[in-house]
């Protein structure tokens, strides 16, 4: 059974940077073809894909919020993690991570997210 | 990027009606296209993938049509859990991939 489950601060200030954590168990990255995603939601608003890391650390960025991003793994904790600096009151959202494989590349696992809030 | 636009944005319905939500693409992605649902407060579930393949588990009232840039999903009869919001996705070639702006079916 594949789970995911994204961790971090609930509330961090504009400038900070966000640390995110994505824990997951059922599979790992370091076999061929896995993946794992980030993607926000902003309360009442739509999707929006932010980042993936492949089994083969190779990574890839939502084109617009490139410079703030990256995204990182440790195979050996089953783990994601993806940093976002310079946090403003925009970037108020769930966070969401999900599970991809590069031979098909939709989203067949999803984390139930974590809501982060910006704010002084 | 590839954009993707959904219409209509907010849909109402009855249950047991049939409903269609049409997506588009910026510019063609073969049929890379894959439908979510997603209730309040919970994470979207996939529901069909490359366009018209149905996930594991999703009943058969839900389908899908379509490639190239024009793409449709349709619920046949609709039961009440199926009142969500519903998103396309684009996965065609290399990220990004981006979703719609969804489409919030709700009950009449």
């Amino acid at each position: 059974q594949v789970t995911l489950r994204e961790s971090g601060p609930a509330l961090v200030k504009p400038t900070q940077t966000l640390t995110l954590t994505c824990t997951f168990s059922g599979f790992s990255l370091s076999t061929s073809g896995m993946c794992v995603n980030w993607i926000r939601q902003p309360p009442g608003k739509a999707l929006e894909w932010l980042a993936r890391i492949d089994w083969d650390d190779d990574e890839n960025y939502n084109t617009s919020l490139k410079t703030r991003l990256t995204i990182s793994k440790d195979t050996s904790k089953n783990q994601v993690v993806l940093r976002m600096t310079n946090m403003d009151p925009v970037d108020t959202a769930t966070y969401y991570c999900a599970r991809s494989r590069m031979a098909y590349n939709w989203f067949d696992s999803w984390g139930q997210g974590t809501l982060v809030t910006v704010s002084s | 990027d590839i954009q993707m636009t959904q219409s209509p944005s907010s849909l109402s319905a009855s249950v047991g009606d049939r409903v269609t939500i049409t997506c588009r693409a910026s510019q063609s992605i073969a049929s890379y296209l894959n439908w979510y649902q997603q209730k309040p407060g919970k994470a979207p579930n996939l529901l069909i993938y490359d366009a018209s393949i149905l996930y594991s588990g999703v009943p058969s009232r839900f389908g899908g049509s379509g490639s190239g840039t024009d793409f449709t999903l349709t619920i046949s009869s609709l039961q009440p859990e199926d009142f969500a919001t519903y998103y396309c996705q684009q996965t065609y070639n290399t990220p990004p991939y981006t979703f719609g702006q969804g489409t919030k079916l709700e009950i009449k």
